[in-house]
């Protein structure tokens, strides 16, 4: 099956730049997903990317693809103690026409940062 | 707006206990899924609905079943639990154009 690969873990200092990265399998990947898990919640929509793109920029978020190597990396700009947060990656396959999207996740970056 | 309402938030079951994870929307979204969250392991996929009346089979459907009578209500069963079925369980829906999926908060269910 797809597979999508981020590193665990992720130590910052307050005030420097985090960047998380992931790598996929599908090369039919439609959408790019960043998602943020906040100690004993669900996870949240952060910024998503179309595969026809290769950056995005939102706010402190800046997303770069890379389609030919199947690589996102997600930048946080001048990271602060609340961005502590466990980051999934997922990607979507093409739209099966079934109604659902499968995505895939990665296993999560868990990103600390230290004051 | 409460999105993706899911109960119990956190149980502890016996081995071969029944259990049932109950998840409500309120978006009308026609998709919706079952996560469970494991250590080491990320996310994976237990059944899925397309719509009202459907189901489907994800990566790690043994154990668990599903049901879809209406939009709105997605319980995820557990006939006889086990304590590998110790887990952090998400319920999730999808907007119809985006894809984008929108998670509940989570039940923790421990079966020892």
């Amino acid at each position: 099956g797809e597979d999508v690969e981020q590193s665990l873990f992720l130590s910052v200092r307050e005030g420097d730049s985090s960047v998380i990265n992931c790598t996929y399998t599908d090369s039919s990947s439609t959408y790019l997903y960043w998602y943020k898990q906040e100690p004993g919640a669900g996870l949240q929509l952060l910024t998503y990317i179309f595969s026809n793109m290769d950056m995005k920029q939102d706010q402190r978020l800046t997303v770069l693809l890379n389609k030919k190597d199947k690589h996102l990396s997600l930048r946080i700009a001048d990271t602060q103690t609340g961005d502590s947060a466990i980051y999934f990656c997922a990607e979507r396959p093409a739209y099966s026409g079934a109604g659902s999207y499968q995505l895939t996740f990665g296993k999560g970056t868990k990103l600390s940062v230290i004051p | 707006i409460a999105g993706i309402t899911q109960a119990p938030t956190s149980q502890i079951l016996a081995a071969g206990r029944r259990m049932t994870l109950r998840c409500t929307q309120d978006m009308r979204h026609n998709a919706m899924y079952w996560y469970r969250q494991d250590l080491g392991l990320g996310l994976r996929l237990i059944h899925y609905s397309n719509t009202a009346g459907t189901t489907g089979k994800g990566e790690v459907p043994d154990g668990y079943s599903v049901s879809r009578a209406n939009t709105d209500d997605f319980p995820l069963t557990l006939a006889s639990a086990v304590p590998s079925q110790t887990s952090v369980y998400f319920c999730a829906s999808s907007d119809a154009y985006t894809g984008e999926l929108f998670f509940g908060e989570g039940s923790r269910l421990t079966v020892l």
